[in-house]
């Protein structure tokens, strides 16, 4: 069974250009879940979807950044316009309809790591 | 509000070695534990997690933890340091009562010398 997949590993833009990340959460996983690590800092919570509404966005920085998940299955995460700030390693995880407190657990994918110049 | 102190930003210990790695707590509401690791170039594993069975909890390649409500911690052991221990360390608490936002430490880099 695959992961979850994160495209691209790897993206270098400048500073008030756009950029779109993207998430494909493990097959038949309903909650999807963007986090954000911060060079030196503690991984933090962005969002969350179940299927494709939004469950909790509270974490999101500002409306430059907006998160799709049409259709409840693959997500994606666009910043426009990017800021130095921005840069970091976006993480995506997937977990199964239950959740944590019925056991279940989070499955990250490898990031993708943004770099705003 | 929950949150999570990692003691130690950077631990080195020597192959054999027993591996400690401290995690401290706050919640407001019985909290779900978890601990993670990052290997290079890959994406976050869970180790193990604490959801309100045993206090002691044992996960994967020998690693394990044991909540202590008193000291309100969650640290993690291994008793035999291996070179593919290598990796930076994450501690977590599921946060506000809810079942999927997890708050994090800053992580602990784990560095095994031969």
């Amino acid at each position: 069974e695959a992961g979850v997949t994160q495209f691209p590993s790897h993206s270098v833009i400048e500073k008030g250009q756009t950029v779109t990340l993207r998430c494909d959460p493990i097959s038949g996983h309903d909650n999807l879940y963007w986090y954000r690590r911060v060079m030196g800092k503690e991984i933090k919570f962005l969002l969350h979807f179940v299927k494709e509404s939004k469950q909790d966005e509270s974490g999101m920085p500002n409306n430059r950044f907006l998160a799709e998940r049409t259709g409840g299955t693959y997500s994606t995460l666009k910043v426009q316009p990017a800021e130095l700030e921005d840069s970091g390693v976006y993480f995506c995880a997937s977990s199964h309809p239950k959740g944590i407190t019925h056991g279940g657990e989070l499955f990250f994918g490898e990031g993708s790591r943004l770099t705003v110049l | 509000a929950q949150s999570v102190t990692q003691l130690g930003s950077h631990v080195s210990v020597s192959e054999g070695a027993l591996v400690l790695l401290r995690c401290n707590y706050s919640s407001s509401v019985p909290p779900y534990l978890f601990w993670y690791v990052q290997y290079p170039n890959q994406g976050l594993q869970l180790l193990l997690k604490y959801t309100s069975a045993a206090t002691l909890v044992k996960g994967i390649n020998d690693f394990e933890a044991e909540f202590k409500k008193s000291e309100t911690s969650f640290h993690l052991t291994k008793p035999s340091a291996h070179m593919s221990d290598a990796a930076e360390y994450f501690c977590a608490v599921s946060s506000g009562g809810s079942n999927y936002k997890l708050t994090f430490g800053k992580g602990t880099l784990l560095t095994v010398n031969p």
